[in-house]
């Protein structure tokens, strides 16, 4: 089946460091979903790629789907405290299941 | 807007009780779904319903049962619970055939099994 691995686990940053997650499938993707949640918290959603190459950006965040949709990324510049959290990434097909990768656990030093 | 709640927000249970965690959307989604959360870990998907009147296992079913009730409500059952089963519940719901189909979440339930 479908399985998705981020990396890094865990990413400790100086606050206006930046900050990359990777999420790698070992199968071609349909398109992909990222989500946020925060300590004590539900997952938020953020952002869904669809197309080989995309690239798309919310403010300091910065999305890419891999030419061969088998990986995606997010980057953030300048971490901001409030950027503190765990950020997910999901592949989204027709099909209803969802799963979710492990998570990049985000953590900041003011 | 409601949009997804979860009932209880708490729980705690002795080995061998069982329960019922109660999930309702008022968004008209077609698909819903329960994952579980263990501390400091990822989301690991327990069922799910793509519509009314079907469920299917996720990745980690065992010691679970579900009820779609209806187009709004989805149950998630522990008919006797461990120890293991000490988790944060997540709810979610989406609307399939939407081209963003993102998943819309409860705010969660935390079951403590002793």
């Amino acid at each position: 089946g479908q399985q998705v691995m981020q990396i890094p686990q865990y990413q400790h940053v100086q606050e206006g460091e930046d900050f990359t997650t990777y999420c790698n499938s070992s199968t071609t993707l349909s398109n992909i979903q990222w989500y946020k949640q925060r300590p004590g918290g539900h997952p938020v959603f953020l952002i869904q790629l669809v197309k080989s190459g995309e690239v798309k950006k919310q403010k300091r965040l910065t999305f890419q789907f891999g030419e061969a949709k088998k990986n995606s990324s997010l980057h953030i510049t300048a971490t901001q405290t409030t950027d503190v959290g765990t950020y997910f990434c999901a592949p989204y097909s027709s099909a209803s299941k969802i799963i979710f990768g492990s998570g990049t656990r985000l953590s900041i030093r003011p | 807007n409601a949009g997804v709640t979860q009932t209880p927000k708490f729980q705690v249970l002795k080995t061998g009780q069982s329960m019922t965690l109660q999930c309702a959307q008022d968004m008209n989604h077609n698909s819903m779904y329960w994952y579980r959360q263990d501390p400091g870990m990822g989301l690991r998907l327990i069922y799910y319903s793509a519509s009314e009147g079907t469920t299917d296992k996720g990745e980690v079913p065992n010691g679970y049962n579900v009820s779609r009730l209806n187009k709004r409500e989805f149950s998630l059952r522990l008919e006797s619970a461990a120890p293991s089963q000490t988790s944060v519940y997540f709810c979610a719901s989406r609307k399939t055939g939407d081209l963003t189909g993102e998943l819309f979440f409860g705010e969660g339930s935390r079951l403590t099994v002793l």
